[in-house]
Formats: structure tokens, sequence, C-alpha cells
């Protein structure tokens, strides 16, 4: 079945770094995918989106491209910031429509 | 408005009680979602409601029963919980099934 794989975390930055958070994916289709992020005590936001092959998706300083060829949907920012620290959830929608299947997330911690 | 409102936000409960957890939204979303999400976990589907039909039951036990009494609203009815039910509750909404789904901050249950 459809399935999302995250790096493991924590992943620990200071404040400025670059920060890439890897993803790949399993789906039959043509899935749309997503980042979400879940800041201490909240639910879950959408941080961006794609919805097609080579699409990239922006939001905040962050973005991702969707990678059909490697079935990658890899986060990135440019320098992160402490507000940034949180746990961020790669995930697709199946072409069915029926469900989104989340990867485990990863926790991010940024220091100052 | 694109807000996805949850009540109450926190819940504690025997396992004896009943109890309801509301969830409200105003943005014309015609799909539903409940989830479950355990500490340092991604949450997991438990119910879609499609034009306020239940689509999607994800072999949730009994004690868990939803309802979506129209299209703003959906509650899920708790009764005779067990203690590893404790968990956050989310709800979600999103215009179709398939699309990006909003969520609400939670409710936070704890049962004893």
């Amino acid at each position: 079945g459809d399935s999302v794989t995250q790096m493991e975390g924590p992943v620990t930055l200071s404040e400025e770094a670059f920060l890439t958070i890897n993803c790949t994916y399993t789906a039959t289709g043509y899935p749309s995918l997503f980042w979400y992020v879940q800041y201490p005590g909240e639910g879950l936001q959408l941080l961006l989106k794609a919805t097609k092959a080579d699409d990239k998706g922006s939001n905040k300083g962050f973005e991702a491209t969707y990678r059909k060829e490697t079935t990658s949907f890899h986060l990135e920012k440019g320098s992160v910031q402490v507000s940034d620290s949180a746990v961020y959830f790669c995930a697709l929608s199946d072409p069915g429509g029926f469900k989104t299947i989340f990867g485990a997330g990863t926790r991010l911690f940024v220091k100052a | 408005d694109t807000e996805v409102t949850q009540t109450p936000k926190h819940l504690v409960m025997g396992m004896t009680n009943k109890k309801s957890l509301k969830c409200e939204q105003h943005m014309g979303h015609r799909a539903m979602y409940w989830y479950k999400q355990k500490a340092k976990k991604p949450p997991e589907l438990m119910f879609v409601y499609s034009y306020e039909k239940l689509s999607i039951n994800e072999s949730v036990p009994s004690r868990f029963s939803p309802e979506c009494p129209n299209s703003s609203l959906l509650n899920l009815h708790l009764h005779a919980l067990q203690p590893e039910d404790s968990a956050l509750y989310l709800c979600a909404s999103s215009q179709e099934r398939k699309e990006t789904q909003y969520f609400g901050p939670g409710t936070r249950l704890l049962v004893l």
C-alpha cells in the first residue's frame, strides 16, 4: 500500500543553519504531497503542498519539490529560526482521495 | 474564515463516563475527519464524513461514535473508554476528500 518515509529525528540545528528533512513515498498513481507542521501543544498546520511532478511548494522560507523520478519531497529552508522548532510531517493524499497518509514526523530543535 | 474549532481543549473522564467532542468549520468544506494522535506519533485516521455521510471507519472500536449533524459540525461521542484511549483528538476538514486538510487545535483527552 501507499506509504511515506521520513528521516528520523530529532534534528538539532543552530539558528541560521540550512535545513533538509528527507521524505520519500510509495504510491500507485499520482498523489498530492504535503508538508504539515505541528508546534508544541497545537494541531497540524499545512506548510506547503505540491500536486504534480516538478511542482515546487513554498511558504515562510520553506520549499519542497515533487520529484517523481526519485519519489521524493524533501523539505528545505535556507536559514532556520528558533521559532521553526516543531514537528514536521510529510504526507500524501492517495489518488483515490480516500485518505491522507502521514510519515512518522521529524522533530526539529533550533538553538539560539 | 479558515479556522476549524474544537471543544473542549482538555477533557478528563472516567471509564464509565459519557462525553462528546465537538468540531466546527465554516469554510463550506464537505469532508470532515477525526484523527487520534498519541505522543510522538503521526495522526491516525479514525473516521471520514463526506457530504454528511460516513464514508470511512478505520475499524474504530464502538466506544467511539461519530455524528455529523450538518455540514459544519462534527461530533465524536465517547462512552466506556479505556486508559489507552488517552490521546490528542484532532478534527480536520477539506473541500473534497483529496484536497488539503485544515486541522483544528485538538482536544487532549485523559481517561482515568
